[in-house]
């Protein structure tokens, strides 16, 4: 069955950057985009960008621009979200999703467990 | 970008029940909406594509509908196992944007 496991909770100062893993399995992890979501406590879901596992190409929320870098090794069917400068409000837990249509994307089908960032000093 | 109101944000439901949560869109989004339910810990479960599509192998309490700017889920005869948080998609256009969520619990 498709599955995305994500890499353990991580603490960060501000300032510091975190790279998350998402790792895919169960599929053909170069025929569905990948999205990233995060969620702040209390807050609803923000997305946060998109890769294609494919060639690799991007595309990333205007908020996140120049922070925020996905990438991906298809060797090991796993996708990257970094984030670098991290302050307090990048507290949250962030989620990989497979999107649900080949081709191009559209929806999250599949979703991760999510991992938690905690920034503080 | 479109905004989702999602309402309301909490309810307390008794076995039985219907219950329906609401996702307002701030423009017109055709179907392009989605509902997902989430469980403390687990990945969240994709429910209801296209508005008014039930994902295969979901349960047949639950139902959408809705097109445009207004959506709704609905859960028929609400069951223990139905707690969770629940929110709402739009893939229309991007960036993806989510509602607020809705926690419900059963009583």
């Amino acid at each position: 069955q498709v599955q995305l496991v994500q890499s353990g909770a991580e603490v960060k100062k501000p300032g510091a950057s975190v790279k998350v893993s998402c790792k895919a399995s169960g599929y053909t992890f170069t025929s569905y985009y990948m999205h990233w979501v995060r969620q702040a406590p209390g807050q609803g879901l923000e997305w946060m960008g998109i890769i294609n596992p494919s060639g690799g190409s991007t595309s990333y929320a205007q908020k996140f621009q120049g922070r925020v870098t996905m990438t991906r090794d298809t060797s090991t069917s796993t996708v990257y979200m970094e984030l670098s400068s991290l302050r307090s409000e990048d507290t949250a837990v962030y989620y990989c999703a497979r999107d649900g249509t080949v081709a191009e994307p559209s929806y999250m089908d599949v979703w991760g467990k999510g991992t938690t960032v905690t920034v503080s000093s | 970008e479109t905004t989702l109101t999602q309402s309301p944000a909490f309810m307390s439901a008794t076995p039985g029940d219907k219950v329906n949560i609401s996702c307002k869109a701030s423009q017109d989004i055709d179907d392009d909406m989605n509902w997902y339910q989430q469980k403390p810990g687990e990945a969240a479960i994709f429910i209801i594509q296209e508005a008014t599509t039930l994902v295969p192998g979901i349960s047949p309490r639950f139902s959408g509908s809705g097109y445009g700017t207004d959506f709704t889920l609905t859960i028929n005869n609400i069951e223990s196992e139905d707690a969770a948080y629940y929110f709402c998609l739009q893939h229309d256009n991007f960036p993806r944007t989510f509602g607020q969520g809705t926690k419900v619990e059963i009583k």
